[in-house]
């Protein structure tokens, strides 16, 4: 079967950083993304790591390791806009991705 | 402005109906998916559809039918074969095969079965 494995919840202050963790074990493996959802709303993408790595984006960092099937979502400068729940996505196929159940960022001030 | 859109956004539908949710893009890209999102929990590939006149089950397909006669639309049908329907309902896209890595998602269709 196939699995991914992220913390339900992390609570972070404002202005902090927060690395949210992602394990995968999954049949297929082209990369590892990141998905952020708003309550109510779509989710939008954040990031994708094929190689191993750190990829940088402004105040958000990812991070895979491919022989450890690990991933991470590195958060700086934490703001309360950033309150939300965050997927990471095995790319599996051609295009089809595999969520994990997601991990709810509460900032708190 | 490009994107995809959803409708409606918030859907009630009693036992026993089926349903119909509509996804539209004019991104002019290849691939569109369903998927089912439950409160708390991640989202889980329904159908998808690479091409026009072509699309695939995904994790949860039973219960669930869709067409793909357009490039721009990708409708799901809930049939009342589907034995919890009550959940959140997104529609993505992304632009094709191969090296494109990230999916657009549509606002999302809230199912509620009475």
């Amino acid at each position: 079967g196939q699995s991914l494995e992220q913390p339900s919840e992390v609570t972070a202050v404002e202005g902090a950083i927060v690395q949210i963790n992602c394990t995968y074990q999954t049949s297929g493996f082209y990369g590892l993304s990141w998905y952020q959802q708003h309550d109510g709303g779509a989710p939008t993408f954040l990031s994708y790591n094929a190689l191993d790595g750190l990829e940088e984006t402004g105040r958000f960092s990812s991070f895979l390791s491919r022989s450890d099937s690990y991933g991470y979502l590195l958060l700086q400068e934490l703001q309360m806009k950033d309150s939300a729940s965050y997927f990471c996505a095995v790319k599996t196929g051609a295009n089809n991705l595999f969520f994990g159940t997601g991990t709810r960022l509460t900032v708190i001030p | 402005d490009g994107g995809i859109t959803q409708s409606p956004k918030y859907l009630f539908r009693k036992e026993g109906q089926n349903v119909t949710l509509s996804c539209e893009q004019n991104l002019n890209h290849d691939a569109m998916y369903w998927y089912r999102q439950d409160p708390g929990q991640g989202l889980r590939l329904i159908y998808y559809s690479q091409i026009v006149n072509d699309f695939q089950k995904g994790d949860i397909a039973e219960g669930y039918s869709v067409s793909r006669e357009k490039k721009e639309s990708f409708p799901l049908t809930v049939t009342s074969a589907q034995k919890n329907p009550t959940a959140f309902y997104l529609c993505a896209s992304t632009a094709g095969q191969g090296g494109y890595n990230e999916q657009f998602f549509g606002p999302g269709t809230r199912l509620t079965v009475l």
